[in-house]
C-alpha cells in the first residue's frame, strides 16, 4: 500500500530552469493539493484539484502550473524557477466530502 | 493577515504531564478544524479533528476542545510521551466539504523533556 508518494525527494536547480515535482496517490482520492512550507509561514496552499481536469488556484499560485489528466497524478511545474521558490513542497489528497488530508513525504527544492 | 494563529512557536513539557497547544482563528467561515503532527523530513500526519457543531473530540491521549464564541481551539495530550516531540499544526477548513484546501497556522514545536 504505497499511499501518496512524491518525487524527487530532493532537487537543486538553477534560476530560470523549468522543474516538475511529481505526486502520485494509490487511494483514488478525488481531491489533491499542493502546499509549500517555509520558515515563519507554516503550510500555504498553492493549487488544488477536485477531480481529473479540474484545478484551481490557492493562496500562492504565482509562478506555478499544475495539471491533472489522471486521478492519481498531480504534477506541479515551476515554469521558470526563482530563488523565492526555494521551499519544501508537500502534496496531499483527501476523499471527496472529507476534510482530512493525507500528505506525501515532501520534496525539498533549492533554487540557486 | 493570518487567519489561523498559533502564538507559541515552542512549548516544553515534562514527560507524563499534560501538553496544551493553542490555536486561534479569525475567519467565521471555518467550520472544521484539524491538528497535524510533523516530524523532521516527513510529511504532516493527521492527528485529530473537530467539527464546529461539537465542542470536544477525544481520541486516546488526544483531546481537542473548540470554543466557537472565542474562535479558539486547543489540543490536550495526556500523558505526554517522548514520541510526542514534534511540530504541531492547527488547520481549518471552510464550509464546502474540504474541496478547497486547508488553512494552516505556523506550528508549535512541542518538546517533551524526560
Amino acid at each position: 500500500d504505497a499511499g501518496i508518494t512524491q518525487s524527487p525527494r530532493y532537487k537543486i536547480t538553477e534560476t530560470g530552469r523549468q522543474v516538475t515535482l511529481m505526486c502520485h496517490q494509490t487511494w483514488s482520492h478525488s481531491y489533491m493539493f499542493w502546499y509549500r512550507q517555509d520558515l515563519g509561514h507554516g503550510l500555504r496552499l498553492i493549487y488544488y484539484s477536485a477531480a481529473a481536469d479540474i484545478t484551481d488556484k490557492g493562496e500562492v499560485p504565482d509562478g506555478y502550473v499544475v495539471s491533472r489528466s489522471k486521478t492519481e497524478n498531480f504534477p506541479l511545474t515551476l515554469e521558470s524557477a526563482t530563488r523565492s521558490q526555494t521551499s519544501v513542497y508537500f502534496c496531499a489528497s483527501s476523499v471527496r466530502g472529507r476534510h482530512e488530508q493525507y500528505f506525501g513525504p515532501g520534496t525539498r527544492l533549492t533554487v540557486t | 493577515d493570518q487567519q489561523v494563529k498559533q502564538n507559541s512557536p515552542s512549548l516544553s513539557v515534562q514527560e507524563g504531564r499534560i501538553s496544551i497547544l493553542n490555536c486561534d482563528y479569525t475567519n467565521s467561515m471555518f467550520d472544521y478544524f484539524l491538528w497535524y503532527k510533523k516530524y523532521p523530513a516527513e510529511g504532516p500526519t493527521f492527528l485529530i479533528s473537530i467539527s464546529s457543531i461539537k465542542d470536544k473530540n477525544e481520541d486516546g491521549r488526544f483531546t481537542v476542545f473548540l470554543n466557537k464564541s472565542a474562535k479558539h481551539l486547543s489540543l490536550h495530550i495526556v500523558p505526554s510521551q517522548p514520541g510526542d516531540s514534534a511540530v504541531y499544526f492547527c488547520a481549518a477548513s471552510s464550509i464546502g466539504g474540504g474541496a478547497d484546501g486547508l488553512t494552516f497556522g505556523k506550528g508549535t514545536h512541542l518538546i517533551i523533556q524526560p
